[in-house]
């Protein structure tokens, strides 16, 4: 079945430094990889998604960049803020038969240091 | 609109026992689901729904029932809770998406608040 890899499980940053997050994905089907942010005690909610036919999606200070061949994808946060710290979980659609279901990496928990 | 709801907030059971988890969407989706996550394996599907009448197994069903009788419900049913189910629920929907003749295709999921069940 499909797998998702995640690094660094943690991630401890200065105010301001950027921040990268790597998944991979064993499935060469899976055409859509989500991004979501988890704080402390609440829900996942989705901060950005590219899919397989674009190879960069840029949302503010928040990026994602798919290297289909590779079979990798990364989240860059730039100029990070305390309030970007949070649990961040990667994600890739799994075709199991007619459905597709998001197969989640473990997450990575990230600190941004004031 | 309430988006996904999810009761209780906490629920502590002994071994054996049996609840349900509920879940409602007031946004017509199609699409149904419950994760478990436990600290350090992220969010694992348990079972799916495609619309009223059809579940599905996920990657980690066992122990737990489905059934979906309405779009808004989607229960979780706890037959004999085992120590092992202690964990956070989250139930998440999604509408569907065609983007090709036989395969539909849930996008972004939007999750509950979350149950944390302990099972003693």
């Amino acid at each position: 079945g499909e797998n998702v890899e995640q690094h660094p499980s943690t991630l401890s940053v200065q105010e301001g430094d950027s921040a990268v997050i790597k998944c991979t994905y064993s499935d060469s089907a899976s055409n859509y990889f989500p991004w979501y942010k988890q704080e402390l005690g609440k829900r996942p909610q989705l901060i950005i998604d590219i899919r397989s036919n674009v190879g960069e999606k840029k949302d503010q200070r928040i990026a994602v960049t798919l290297n289909k061949t590779a079979k990798h994808f990364s989240l860059h946060i730039t100029e990070t803020q305390p309030e970007d710290s949070a649990v961040y979980f990667c994600a890739a659609l799994y075709y199991g038969g007619s459905q597709g279901n998001l197969i989640f990496g473990k997450g990575t928990k990230l600190s941004v240091k004031p | 609109n309430a988006g996904v709801t999810q009761t209780p907030k906490f629920q502590v059971l002994k071994t054996g026992q049996s609840m349900t988890l509920q879940c409602a969407q007031d946004m017509n989706h199609e699409y149904m689901s419950w994760y478990r996550q436990d600290p350090g394996m992220g969010l694992r599907l348990i079972h799916y729904s495609v619309g009223a009448g059809i579940t599905d197994q996920g990657e980690v069903p066992n122990g737990y029932n489905v059934s979906r009788s309405t779009t808004e419900d989607f229960p979780l049913r706890l037959l004999s809770a085992a120590p092992s189910q202690t964990s956070v629920y989250f139930c998440a929907s999604s509408p569907l998406t065609s983007p090709g003749p036989f395969t539909d295709v849930a996008y972004e999921q939007y999750f509950g608040p979350g149950t944390r069940l302990t099972v003693t």
